[in-house]
């Protein structure tokens, strides 16, 4: 079965700085990953998702995540934080076997950003 | 754009009672999901639902819960007996397809069990 751990519960930053949110995966085969979203008092939100291809991917609200396969990770990045990015940040895994696939999540990253 | 719908936004209940909880998916996808996610921790997988069975659980599914899809566009939970362990965010989600592994999340119900 797929694991999925994130490094940082909660993360304070200020505005314009720079966000790097880790994740690490386990998992035998190949995956899918996910950073979803959580605003406050929101449901979950799709930030950007990774099947194949160049490992450098883009999302929305200039979050970008890069896979790094040896290191079973998925970090995700923005170089400069705004106060609205302050939400819940959940990195999330399938294995691509075909078929009906789950999705496994992290236990999450608060990120408060300050003014 | 089309969005997953869940009903209610918070229910309280007392422990031992019946609780249905609502979803309606986005109308063109075929597998459906409930989450949860207790105050505090990670989102757990509950149940998926494809072809109108229950394609997997989680062990937290246990002969408490059971899903339904009673019509076209309803999918829902329901907490037969419900224990003070149950108050959690539910989490209704669908997706297009099985192999992008993209899901769509409604709102959350909040249920609060005294």
């Amino acid at each position: 079965a797929q694991s999925v751990s994130q490094h940082n519960h909660h993360v304070i930053l200020s505005e314009a700085a720079s966000l790097e949110l880790g994740c690490n995966y386990s998992y035998g085969g190949t995956v899918n990953l996910f950073w979803y979203v959580q605003y406050p008092g929101q449901h979950l939100q799709l930030l950007l998702k990774y099947f194949s291809g160049d490992p450098l991917v883009k999302g929305i609200k200039g979050f970008e995540a890069e896979f790094i396969k040896s290191k079973f990770s998925f970090n995700l990045r923005k170089p400069s934080v705004q106060w609205s990015d302050t939400a819940e940040y959940f990195c999330a895994v399938t294995p691509r076997s075909g078929g009906y696939q789950k999705v496994t999540f992290g236990t999450g990253t608060k990120l408060q950003v300050i003014p | 754009e089309p969005e997953v719908t869940q009903t209610p936004s918070h229910q309280v209940t007392q422990m031992g009672q019946e609780v249905i909880l609502r979803c309606v998916p986005i109308s063109n996808h075929l597998y459906f999901y409930w989450y949860r996610q207790i105050l505090g921790q990670k989102v757990e997988f509950l149940v998926s639902f494809y072809n109108n069975e229950i394609s997997e659980k989680s062990e937290i599914f246990d002969d408490q819960f059971s899903v339904e899809r009673p019509d076209g566009s309803n999918f829902t939970l329901k907490i037969r007996s419900t224990k003070l362990e149950d108050s959690a965010m539910y989490f209704c989600a669908s997706s297009e397809d099985s192999l992008s592994g993209e899901l769509f999340f409604g709102e959350g119900s909040r249920l609060t069990v005294l």
